[in-house]
C-alpha cells in the first residue's frame, strides 16, 4: 500500500538552530499537511499545501509541496524550545490519507 | 469555540471488558475518524465516517465498533476481542471526507 516515508525519525538540535524535515512518497498527492504533537496530546495542523511548488509559512515555519507531487518539505528557523514536540506529515489523494511515522524533535539545554 | 472534545483524558480498565471513548465536535464537520497511536508508531485509522448513520473499517478495525447517530457524535467501542487494547486513541474530523484533518486532544486507554 501507499507509505510515507518520513526523515529523520528523530533530532536533536541547539535552541536557535535551523531545522529541516522532510517526507515522501512513490505516491502522488493532491495535498500535504504538516501537524506538530505535544506529548499527550492530539495533533495541530501547522500547515496545508494544496498545489505542487507551493511554499507556505506560518510564523517561524515554512512548508513546501515538492514539483513532483511525491514529497513536502518543513523548515523551522531559529527553534525555541517549545518547538519540541513529533511533527506529522500527511499526504491526502482521493479517498485515502496516509500520516508518516514522525520527526521527534529534541532542543538541547 | 468550536473544535472536538475527547473524554476522558485517561481510562482505565480489566481485561474483557468493552469500554467507550467518546468524541464530539461542534464544527458542523461531516466526516470523523477514529485513530491509534501506539508508542513510536504512525497514526494508524481504526474506523471512519463520512456521514451520519454510514461508517466504514479502516485499517485496524477489528475489535473495535462505532456507531453515528449524530453529526457531532462518533463514540468507539473498543470490546474484548481487542486483544492489544492499551493505546492513544484519537478522534479527528474534517468538513469533507478526507479534507484537513482536526484532531481532539486523545484519550489514553489502559487495559490491565
Amino acid at each position: 500500500g501507499q507509505q510515507l516515508n518520513q526523515s529523520p525519525q528523530s533530532m536533536f538540535i541547539q535552541e536557535g538552530e535551523d531545522v529541516s524535515m522532510n517526507c515522501t512518497s512513490s505516491s502522488i498527492f493532491n495535498t500535504w499537511l504538516w501537524y506538530k504533537q505535544d506529548p499527550g496530546e492530539g495533533p495541530v495542523l501547522l500547515i496545508a499545501l494544496y498545489k505542487a511548488g507551493e511554499l507556505t509559512s506560518n510564523g517561524r515555519l515554512t512548508a513546501q509541496f515538492g514539483i513532483t507531487r511525491k514529497d513536502s518539505f518543513l523548515n523551522i528557523s531559529a527553534s525555541i524550545p517549545s518547538d519540541v514536540g513529533i511533527y506529522f506529515c500527511a499526504g491526502q489523494k482521493d479517498d485515502k490519507i496516509i500520516f508518516g511515522k514522525g520527526t521527534r524533535l529534541h532542543i538541547l539545554p | 469555540d468550536g473544535g472536538i472534545t475527547q473524554s476522558p483524558k485517561y481510562l482505565f480498565r480489566k481485561e474483557g471488558q468493552n469500554v467507550t471513548l467518546s468524541c464530539e465536535q461542534n464544527l458542523n464537520h461531516d466526516a470523523m475518524y477514529w485513530y491509534r497511536q501506539d508508542p513510536g508508531q504512525g497514526l494508524r485509522l481504526i474506523y471512519y465516517s463520512q456521514i451520519v448513520n454510514d461508517f466504514q473499517k479502516g485499517d485496524i478495525a477489528e475489535g473495535y465498533s462505532v456507531s453515528r447517530e449524530k453529526k457531532e457524535s462518533f463514540p468507539l467501542t473498543v470490546t474484548s476481542a481487542q486483544k492489544n487494547p492499551t493505546a492513544f486513541y484519537l478522534c479527528a474530523s474534517s468538513i469533507v471526507p478526507y479534507g484537513e484533518q482536526y484532531f481532539g486532544p486523545g484519550t489514553r486507554l489502559t487495559v490491565t
